[in-house]
């Protein structure tokens, strides 16, 4: 089952541009996960929002969480060429145990 | 350095052979997972453990098992490969709910 959704399924942006991803879910969480993978390699964590927060900053990145939209975005600014990878979101089921990941967004950074 | 290693990174088999694909961890995590993943799509959750003797089938059907025999290493086997079969293969792992997922670089198998 596909808990989290992403939107859009591809996005190409120039060097220097911001990149918003978006991601819908449909149950209650404890908290949501975005991740990185770049072509071929496995994902790697980028920052987990708790249910109780509304926004989150690491460095060039900025994650909201609307609970009561059931809906995350992914802000990265001042995007770069090596930002190109695909971003996942992932949520937790009810009791925490599995975290489900969404099909992902395709970002392109054109230098 | 803490760290979640896969073995092999790549691996062409034909059909009918038995495979056994390592993963290990150094980080003392409890809980490991094995997804497969096809190019480009979304990650399916095969197999899970929570620790030692403990694992459970995830939700996407598959014909591998999983052991868990000590904390730092979770291989997954396959005792007939199929040309169905082929995809990559990731393996991960957490601390308690609430962290993210560390995960390996993969495993690209392919059946032919």
């Amino acid at each position: 089952s596909q808990q989290g959704e992403e939107d859009p399924q591809a996005l190409s942006i120039q060097e220097g541009e911001n990149a918003t991803m978006n991601c819908s879910y449909k149950t209650s969480i404890n908290n949501l996960q975005w991740y990185r993978q770049n072509s071929g390699r496995g994902l790697v964590h980028l920052i987990l929002i708790r249910s109780n927060e509304r926004e989150k900053h690491s460095g060039r990145l900025r994650v909201t969480l609307d609970t009561s939209k059931k809906s995350s975005s992914l802000l990265i600014t001042a995007s770069r060429a090596a930002d190109t990878a695909s971003y996942f979101c992932a949520t937790d089921e009810g009791g925490g145990f599995k975290t489900i990941f969404g099909a992902g967004t395709r970002l392109f950074v054109k230098a | 350095e803490a760290d979640i290693y896969q073995t092999p990174r790549y691996l062409v088999i034909g059909t009918g052979k038995k495979i056994t694909l390592e993963c290990s961890q150094t980080m003392g995590h409890d809980k490991m997972y094995w997804y497969q993943q096809d190019p480009g799509m979304e990650l399916h959750l095969i197999h899970y453990s929570y620790g030692v003797n403990s694992t459970e089938k995830g939700d996407l059907s598959s014909e591998s098992t999983v052991s868990r025999i000590r904390t730092e290493h979770f291989p997954l086997t396959l005792e007939s490969a199929r040309p169905s079969h082929t995809s990559q293969y990731l393996c991960a792992s957490s601390a308690p709910a609430g962290y993210g997922y560390t995960f390996g670089s993969g495993t690209r198998l392919t059946v032919v």
